[in-house]
């Protein structure tokens, strides 16, 4: 079937504008995760959702972010008051958890490579 | 922050020679994966190995797990042109960790045809 889609793949925004940043995972996977990626780093890990519930949001860098999934499949990453160091690449993951095994690969899609003027 | 680190960060190699890439971690982990980044694009993930596992093949890939030393190794045997990409490795810690990666910074793997 159809990989992890994300949107759009690329935004440009001024210094202060509001972003969202969409993903829609593989259909029927539970766990959906955002990375941050830098030029030439490898991902950092944002945040996770377990279906509609956020269980970890401890990579979120400041409280200008916010992610949500309300109906357990499509999600959406917010970025408010953007910065110049907000520019990077959001990658989206999502895996299909059986329950108390994490021993699964995560499917990765291409991104949105974000730039703040 | 980065898990650890991958070496070496570059490697430049002829289509059928093997590469090896190294990458080395700080803390206990529960598995250990292999991803590969094409320019502009999402990981792909190749190989996942156990923390009770010291070795795992797919196909072209070898991986090793020395969790004494903490580090794992990535063995591609007769490369194409093809694999040339970022490769990254990234920790599992397991716990309450609900699956999140810890990824290194890669190693830039170019193969020339």
């Amino acid at each position: 079937g159809a990989g992890v889609s994300q949107s759009p793949r690329y935004k440009v925004a001024k210094r202060g504008q509001d972003v969202a940043l969409r993903c829609d995972p593989i259909s029927g996977h539970v766990s959906l995760f955002w990375y941050q990626q830098a030029l030439g780093q490898g991902p950092e890990f944002l945040t996770y959702f377990q279906n509609e519930a956020q269980l970890d949001k401890s990579g979120l860098p400041s409280d200008r972010f916010f992610a949500e999934r309300p109906e357990g499949s499509v999600s959406t990453l917010k970025i408010q008051r953007t910065q110049q160091e907000d520019s990077a690449v959001y990658l989206c993951a999502s895996s299909l958890r059986r329950t108390g095994d994490y021993n699964q690969p995560q499917h990765f899609g291409d991104g949105t490579r974000l730039s703040i003027l | 922050s980065q898990q650890g680190e991958e070496d070496p960060q570059a490697l430049s190699i002829q289509e059928g020679e093997n590469a090896t890439m190294n990458c080395s971690y700080k803390t206990s982990i529960n598995n250990l994966q292999w991803y590969r980044q094409n320019s502009g694009r999402g990981l792909v993930h190749l190989i996942l190995i156990r923390s009770n596992e010291r070795e795992k093949h797919s196909g072209r890939l070898r991986v090793t797990l020395d969790t004494s030393k903490k580090s794992s190794s990535l063995l591609i045997t007769a490369s194409r042109a093809a694999d040339t990409a970022s490769y990254f490795c990234a920790t599992y810690a397991g716990g309450t960790s609900y699956g999140k990666l810890t990824f290194g910074q890669g190693t830039i793997l170019t193969v020339h045809p």
